[in-house]
């Protein structure tokens, strides 16, 4: 069974950092590219960025409220992917989630999402 | 950036009811659309893929259609279950863009 479990999220003030994490389970995580999604409160969905794997250099895409200021990597040999966070402002207040949807193969599988509060 | 624009932004309909939602894409897209379901308090799950292909397990009154800037999903007859919000996302190009919703109400 495919799982990821975000965590990380809290209360953060505007300016700070914050680490965002998603260990996964049940896939072959080094074949997969993976995505942060977040979804501001009563708001709609907003794509992130994604992670490439290792036969794409790992390299990263980024949505523009975030470019520069949000950084995704990824450890395979913890089967995990991390969103840094800097810089953090009001309106990045959202659950954020963490994805696997691959066009592909026409699946898909989301953590349950890590709430991310930027307040002073 | 890509804008996907979603009509109506919200909708109500009876079990049984026959609904279409659009989504209009501010370029071509070809049919790199795909459409997706999120019920409150929980992660959005992908209905469909490529505009119009089902995804495994998805019921048939689910059906997806269009190429270029304009797709629709249709709900052929509503049941209790498809009670939720709907959004469209492009992934022709990056960055992916979703539209911004629509959420449909019993009414």
């Amino acid at each position: 069974e495919v799982q990821l479990v975000e965590s990380g999220g809290g209360l953060v003030q505007p300016e700070g950092s914050l680490r965002l994490s998603c260990a996964a389970s049940g896939f072959t995580f080094t074949d997969h590219y993976m995505d942060w999604v977040r979804q501001a409160p009563g708001k709609g969905l907003e794509w992130v960025g994604r992670i490439r794997n290792k036969v794409s250099s790992y390299t990263t895409e980024y949505a523009a409220p975030v470019k520069g200021r949000f950084t995704i990597s990824r450890d395979d040999s913890k089967n995990s992917v991390y969103m840094q966070m800097n810089s953090l402002k009001t309106e990045d207040t959202a659950v954020y989630y963490c994805a696997k949807v691959n066009m592909v193969t026409q699946d898909d599988y989301w953590g349950q999402g890590t709430l991310v509060i930027v307040s002073s | 950036d890509i804008q996907m624009t979603q009509s109506p932004s919200s909708l109500s309909a009876s079990v049984g009811d026959r609904v279409t939602i659009t989504c209009r894409a501010s370029q071509g897209i070809s049919n790199e659309l795909a459409w997706f379901q999120q019920k409150p308090g929980k992660a959005p799950k992908a209905l469909i893929f490529a505009s119009s292909s089902l995804q495994s397990g998805v019921p048939s009154r689910f059906r997806g259609s269009g190429s270029g800037t304009d797709f629709t999903l249709t709900i052929s007859s509503l049941q209790p279950d498809d009670f939720a919000s709907y959004y469209c996302q492009q992934y022709n190009v990056y960055p992916v863009t979703f539209g911004q919703g629509t959420r449909l109400d019993i009414k």
